[in-house]
């Protein structure tokens, strides 16, 4: 089955760097790779997906790389500001138990100091 | 708001009750999920569900817990004689066409806390 590691489980920046969380799977047969966003007390919210045709997609300051021959993908966030202050969560897919399913990662906390 | 709609948002159980957690999917979706979250921990599948059945409920505890989606009405995530460890946020998410590589939306959430 899936195993997903997400590092560093916990992230501190200064407003205006960059940020960058990494996961690994372990399933080559994986495809598709969301990460999703979750403040404090709410739910978590799909943020940017990459599927394995492509290496890499961008949206404004948030991109997420994606390397199928190591088996990680990252997500990069530029020019951070605190509202992006939350806990980050990547996902791969799994088909253990009979169905395709998501595996999360542990999540990173990032804080973004202003 | 057409999203995925959860109730209770809080919900506390003494230890032995039952809890009963719902989760109306986004319109137009037939697909749910439900998501155990411990403090500080990530999100852990626990059971798939499409209209009327049990897909995939390998993540579920075998005893105590079950799940539905009826024909009619939200799904339901049913908990017996709760016990302390059950306390954590319970999410549910919806998805239009189902796997493969099908973007799930995730609702509000259900904290549980058993005393």
């Amino acid at each position: 089955g899936e195993n997903v590691e997400q590092h560093p489980s916990t992230l501190s920046v200064q407003e205006g760097d960059s940020a960058v969380i990494k996961c690994t799977y372990s399933d080559s047969a994986s495809n598709y790779f969301p990460w999703y966003k979750q403040e404090l007390g709410k739910r978590p919210q799909l943020i940017i997906d990459i599927r394995s045709n492509v290496g890499e997609k961008k949206d404004q300051r948030i991109a997420v790389t994606l390397n199928k021959t190591a088996k990680h993908f990252s997500l990069h966030i530029t020019e951070t500001q605190p509202e992006d202050s939350a806990v980050y969560f990547c996902a791969a897919p799994t088909s253990q138990g009979g169905s395709e399913k998501l595996v999360f990662g542990k999540g990173t906390k990032l804080t973004v100091n202003p | 708001n057409a999203g995925v709609m959860q109730n209770p948002r809080h919900l506390v159980r003494r230890r032995g009750q039952e809890a009963r957690l719902r989760c109306s999917p986004m319109k137009g979706h037939s697909h749910v999920y439900w998501y155990r979250q411990l403090p500080e921990e990530g999100l852990k599948f626990m059971v798939y569900l499409q209209k009327e059945n049990i897909i995939d409920e390998s993540g579920m505890p075998k005893e105590r817990f079950s799940a539905e989606f009826p024909k009619e009405g939200p799904s339901i995530l049913r908990i017996q004689q709760v016990v302390r460890g059950d306390s954590a946020a319970y999410f549910c998410a919806s998805s239009g066409l189902g796997p493969p590589q099908e973007t799930q939306y995730f609702g509000p959430g259900t904290r549980l806390l058993v005393l």
